[in-house]
């Protein structure tokens, strides 16, 4: 079936540095991605939706400039934290879906524990 | 948008009971709801899902049903196990649009006691 690797699974970056988290889609090209946060106890909260080629579509409340995603291709999209924080403390999960693939094709990461000291 | 909600958030059961988590939808354009359990420290894994031209599915010991018309669906999970505690998330989309971003339910925490 269709899997998406997300590396790295843990970081602990310093406050005020950024972080790069990788999303792959390995045997599927991945029209659609999209980024989750989830605090502890909650529910995935979707930050931005992607199209290969296109800019992000962020939620409301969601700042582009701290969030940068990249669709570089249509196996991989990048989320990088600028200047993190330690309220960016989180864990990151990615989504990657093939439209022409079962179950309309929602494949998830395995998210990454973003810790910011 | 699209608005779900999920009850029970918590929900504790003794082995071989079973087990039921309900979820309402606010957007009727909404067709596919997929049913995530995650474990702790990890992504949702997909458990099973439906789309609105189908009232029931069933797959061994899980069931999904909805209700379009009351825009509300469930998960039953029957002769439960120890190893079923988890996380579970329902969730709604207009799945097969380009846009069909995943909208979730607020998490069921369900713990199965031996």
């Amino acid at each position: 079936g269709a899997v998406v690797s997300q590396h790295p699974s843990r970081v602990i970056c310093k406050s005020g540095t950024s972080v790069k988290i990788e999303c792959r889609s390995l045997d599927f090209q991945a029209t659609t991605m999209f980024w989750y946060r989830q605090f502890p106890k909650q529910s995935l909260m979707l930050m931005a939706t992607s199209n290969e080629g296109s800019k992000a579509t962020y939620e409301q409340g969601v700042e582009k400039d701290k969030f940068l995603i990249n669709h570089a291709s249509l196996t991989l999209s990048t989320l990088t934290v600028t200047s993190a924080h330690p309220e960016d403390s989180s864990f990151y999960i990615c989504s990657a879906r093939d439209v022409a693939g079962p179950n309309y094709g929602y494949t998830f990461g395995s998210g990454t524990r973003l810790t910011v000291v | 948008g699209e608005n779900v909600e999920q009850h029970p958030s918590t929900l504790s059961v003794q082995e071989g009971d079973s087990a039921v988590i309900k979820c309402t939808y606010s957007d009727s354009a909404s067709n596919y709801f997929p049913w995530y359990k995650q474990e702790l420290g990890k992504g949702p894994q997909l458990i099973i899902d439906i789309r609105s031209n189908v009232g029931e599915k069933k797959d061994q010991r899980i069931a999904v049903t909805l209700n379009k018309t009351a825009k509300h669906f469930s998960l039953h999970i029957t002769e439960t196990q120890p190893e079923d505690s988890a996380v579970y998330f329902c969730a709604a989309s207009r799945g097969g649009t380009s846009y069909g971003k995943l909208t979730f339910g607020q998490g069921t925490i369900l713990t199965v006691h031996p």
